[in-house]
């Protein structure tokens, strides 16, 4: 079964430094998402992307937060300043036009110190 | 936007019992209800949905009713297993769109052997 995959699983850096997060969506998907998970909390809307573009964002998707798609297969989360807040698991997902279910990626847990 | 409110927070049912979990939203254009099954460290996954213009839906043990006049929707677990212990993300969304989904703060249910 098709599944969406998320690199690094794990990812630790420096406050200020830049994280590039990458995930491989389904391949026939067309509609692609950045969620975030703060330990204990619910999972939130970062941004959602079709159409090689942003489609909708949320107030967490400051200046600090860019999106991609490179190469027509993977799709990336780029956060430009890391501040200790942004320590979350993000989880990327991916649905096919059409469809109601998006699938989640097992997430990569982003640690800023 | 979309506000979906979940309840309870937290769940605890002897093994055998059954577990209600309840979901509320807000915009009257979301039309599709996933319900998502997240374990300890591993990424949400879809455990059942319901669209808008059917009431109930059944999947052997797991059973999700939605009442669109009230704006609210319901997870029935019966016959728990320590298995099914996990947290439980309702989700609300417009499907046939790339719009996000809108989660819940998540259900910590505790099967208890």
């Amino acid at each position: 079964e098709p599944e969406v995959t998320q690199t690094p699983s794990h990812q630790v850096t420096q406050m200020g430094q830049e994280v590039i997060l990458r995930c491989v969506p389904i391949s026939n998907h067309l509609y692609f998402y950045w969620y975030r998970q703060i330990l204990g909390q619910k999972v939130e809307f970062l941004v959602s992307f079709y159409n090689n573009e942003i489609s909708e964002k949320s107030e967490i998707f400051d200046d600090q937060f860019s999106v991609e798609r490179p190469d027509g297969s993977n799709f990336t989360l780029k956060i430009r300043s890391t501040k200790l807040e942004d320590s979350a698991m993000y989880f990327c997902a991916s649905k096919r036009q059409g469809i109601g279910e998006a699938f989640f990626g097992q997430g990569t847990r982003l640690t800023v110190v | 936007g979309e506000n979906v409110e979940q309840h309870p927070s937290t769940l605890s049912v002897q093994e055998g019992d059954s577990a209600v979990i309840k979901c509320t939203y807000s915009d009257s254009a979301s039309n599709y209800f996933p319900w998502y099954k997240q374990e300890l460290g591993k990424r949400p996954q879809l455990i059942i949905d319901i669209r808008s213009n059917v009431g109930e839906k059944k999947d052997q043990r797991i059973a999700v009713t939605l009442n669109k006049t009230a704006k609210h929707f319901s997870l029935h677990i019966t016959e728990t297993q320590p298995e099914d212990s996990a947290v439980y993300f309702c989700a609300a969304s417009i499907r046939d769109t790339g719009n996000q989904f809108y989660f819940g703060t998540g259900t910590s249910l505790t099967v208890i052997p």
